[in-house]
């Protein structure tokens, strides 16, 4: 079965450092990646996916993701943080085939400190 | 564009009851997914619905059950509610099973 880590449980950090969440998973076929992110109170939202082509994919707000194929990884980063980034951060593995349901991981709480 | 719905938000439920939670998918979207996300961990995926029959299911048991009707809607149903159902609930909407999909705010529900 796949299974996806996510690292770090909870990060802190000051504004404008620099931010790189490390996400791996398990699964020897072809996937689909995603980065998703909530805010507080708020719903899961896409932040930024990866199908196929460039391993490099940029995202909304300044967030980008590597995906490294032999290293099976999917890293999220930003190279400045803002306070209004303080949220749970989720990486998540889809199927390409007919059951195209995710796997995610457990989370990392990123807060940002003004 | 009309995003995912889901009601109610809150529901408190004692041992052994049974409990539905209702989603309306995004508006064009044809394919629902559930997922349960217990506190301090990922969503865990439930099961899928597209055009009203199950493709798909996670490891949930058979008191886990569900429903996708013509307009695209589902129901969530769980039977014999026990104290490790207490969780967030999460309905998430695609077209044709693609990805990515979108999610609603969620179901909180508590079992005392």
């Amino acid at each position: 079965a796949q299974s996806v880590s996510q690292h770090n449980h909870h990060v802190i950090l000051s504004e404008a450092a620099s931010l790189e969440l490390g996400c791996n998973y398990s699964y020897g076929g072809t996937v689909n990646l995603f980065w998703y992110v909530q805010y507080p109170g708020q719903h899961l939202q896409l932040l930024l996916k990866y199908f196929s082509g460039d391993p490099l994919v940029k995202g909304i707000k300044g967030f980008e993701a590597e995906f490294i194929k032999s290293k099976f990884s999917f890293n999220l980063r930003k190279p400045s943080v803002q306070w209004s980034d303080t949220a749970e951060y989720f990486c998540a593995v889809g199927l390409s085939g007919s059951a195209r349901q995710l796997t995610f991981g457990s989370g990392t709480q990123l807060t940002v400190l003004p | 564009e009309t995003g995912v719905t889901q009601s109610p938000t809150h529901l408190i439920k004692t041992r052994g009851q049974q409990v539905t939670l209702r989603c309306s998918s995004q508006s064009g979207h044809n394919t629902v997914s559930w997922y349960q996300q217990a506190l301090g961990q990922g969503p865990q995926f439930i099961f899928q619905y597209y055009r009203e029959e199950e493709n798909g299911r996670g490891n949930f048991p058979p008191r886990f059950s569900g429903l996708q009707f013509p307009n695209y809607s589902s129901e969530l149903n769980v039977n014999a509610l026990e104290l490790d159902d207490s969780a967030l609930y999460l309905c998430a909407s695609s077209i044709d099973g693609d990805q990515p999909q979108h999610f609603g705010d969620g179901t909180r529900l508590s079992i005392l």
